[in-house]
């Protein structure tokens, strides 16, 4: 069975710096997706940023980029010039490809890193 | 375009009453899901539909909790003889079918079930 781990229940930065929230993730499956989502308050959960396994090129958005080890089986997120609207929940979640043979249609989340945002 | 909806926002009912929660998907999309995020245990899969393939139920914690979706589109979560432990949000989410590679999941607002 699949498990995501996010060591860092809660993390601050000050506005204008970078953070960094880790996730690991254990699976036998060579070929999945890994995503960040984020839930503010209003617990809207917002898709942040998205890699496939295959690529080797890491996945950025604007200010977000994660740093993917697919050997060590790592995808952690960097938030470049934090903002104040960044405060939220952060989940990382893991989805097998089922077009090549994965059987879970469904995503499996980590518990979350609280990130606060401070000005 | 009109993103997932989920009715109510909020519900509060008594122990052992049944409760039926409403998801209405992004047009178009032919893969739908639902979720239950608690305190104690996180974000939990319940039970995932695609087109018109029987669904995966294999998330869902007990026989009390049901869900359908009818005409490939709106989709009922049904939780009979409700507990205190039911107490939670329950989430859908939407995708294109996966097998055409577009696997991206959006959510709705949720729904707050609070037992008393």
């Amino acid at each position: 069975a699949q498990t995501v781990t996010q060591s860092q229940p809660e993390m601050s930065v000050q506005e204008a710096e970078t953070v960094t929230l880790s996730c690991t993730y254990d699976t036998s499956e060579n070929n999945y997706y890994l995503f960040w989502y984020k839930q503010p308050p209003s617990r809207q959960m917002i898709l942040v940023i998205r890699q496939e396994a295959y690529k080797q090129q890491n996945a950025t958005e604007n200010r977000f980029s994660v740093n993917f080890q697919k050997a060590a089986k790592s995808f952690s997120l960097k938030i470049s010039d934090s903002q104040l609207g960044d405060t939220a929940m952060y989940f990382c979640a893991f989805m097998t490809d089922m077009n090549y043979g994965g059987s879970q249609g469904n995503l499996i989340f980590g518990k979350g890193t609280k990130l606060s945002v401070k000005p | 375009g009109a993103g997932v909806s989920q009715s109510p926002s909020n519900k509060v009912t008594e122990k052992g009453k049944d409760v039926e929660l409403r998801c209405d998907p992004i047009s178009g999309h032919t893969a739908l899901y639902w979720y239950r995020q608690s305190l104690g245990q996180g974000l939990e899969f319940l039970i995932y539909f695609q087109g018109n393939s029987a669904p995966d139920k294999s998330g869902l914690p007990s026989d009390r909790f049901s869900a359908e979706r009818t005409g490939g589109s709106v989709s009922t979560l049904t939780i009979q003889r409700t507990q205190q432990e039911d107490s939670a949000v329950y989430l859908c989410a939407s995708s294109w079918s996966r097998l055409a590679g577009k696997y991206e999941q959006y959510f709705g607002p949720g729904t707050r079930l609070t037992v008393t």
